[in-house]
């Protein structure tokens, strides 16, 4: 089973800095079946990037994902104030269970 | 449209039994896997269990395996999450997603509370 960490567990920013959020695995991901998903308060989770570095259809180009193997980033160029929110990266594809982080809290610093 | 709209939960005593349901609409469900993940208040996300487009496939995670039985009803473009001997831990709101390899779609999820 992969496990995946996340840091930081907390990132404080301003608007319209840049944010860069990690997610490491225990063991290769299989294809970079990566994705990252966002969270806001009260609300289902939303699906951001998938591939490790695709976009989903909507999302802002200020949202960016890469990284390979083990080692996954998803960054956010210019931080706009509807993006202070929680971020999980999951994996997905072959050998359920589908795991997630324990996710990364953007606050407005 | 497509729409994911769970419903089932409420508080139950340990060692009781609910069944969540998630209809959904808007595709075509024989086509795709379906997905339920939980979040334990102020926790992170948590995938449960996973059934496949003709229910042949099911998987859960190691905590909830012998307790809780995923299946699905493709007339009824429905899935279900039978939940039995529940744990003050299974406390959390349940979310049903559909599963496009990724989880692209998903309810508001329903809240099931496990409390004396």
């Amino acid at each position: 089973e992969i496990v995946l960490t996340q840091s930081p567990g907390t990132l404080s920013l301003s608007p319209g800095e840049r944010a860069t959020l990690s997610c490491r695995a225990s063991q290769s991901v299989y294809s970079n079946y990566l994705a990252w998903y966002q969270q806001k308060p009260g609300q289902a989770p939303t699906l951001l990037i998938y591939g490790a570095s695709s976009r989903t259809t909507g999302i802002s180009d200020r949202f960016s994902g890469s990284g390979s193997g083990t080692d996954f980033t998803l960054t956010i160029s210019r931080l706009e104030p509807e993006d202070f929110a929680v971020y999980y990266c999951q994996h997905y594809g072959a050998s359920p269970p589908h795991s997630f982080g324990q996710g990364t809290r953007l606050e407005i610093k | 449209e497509v729409q994911v709209v769970e419903s089932g939960g409420g508080l139950v005593q340990p060692g009781g039994s609910l069944r969540l349901s998630c209809a959904a609409s808007g595709f075509n469900f024989n086509s795709y896997s379906m997905t339920w993940v939980r979040q334990a208040p102020g926790k992170g996300l948590e995938w449960v269990a996973r059934i496949k487009e003709d229910g042949s496939d099911k998987n859960y995670v190691d905590s909830v395996k012998g307790r809780f039985t995923i299946s699905r009803d493709n007339t009824q473009n429905s899935v279900f999450l039978q939940m039995n001997s529940l744990r003050v831990d299974d406390t959390a709101v349940y979310y049903c997603a559909r599963e496009n390899w990724i989880l692209d779609y998903w309810g508001q999820g329903t809240l099931v509370t496990v409390s004396p």
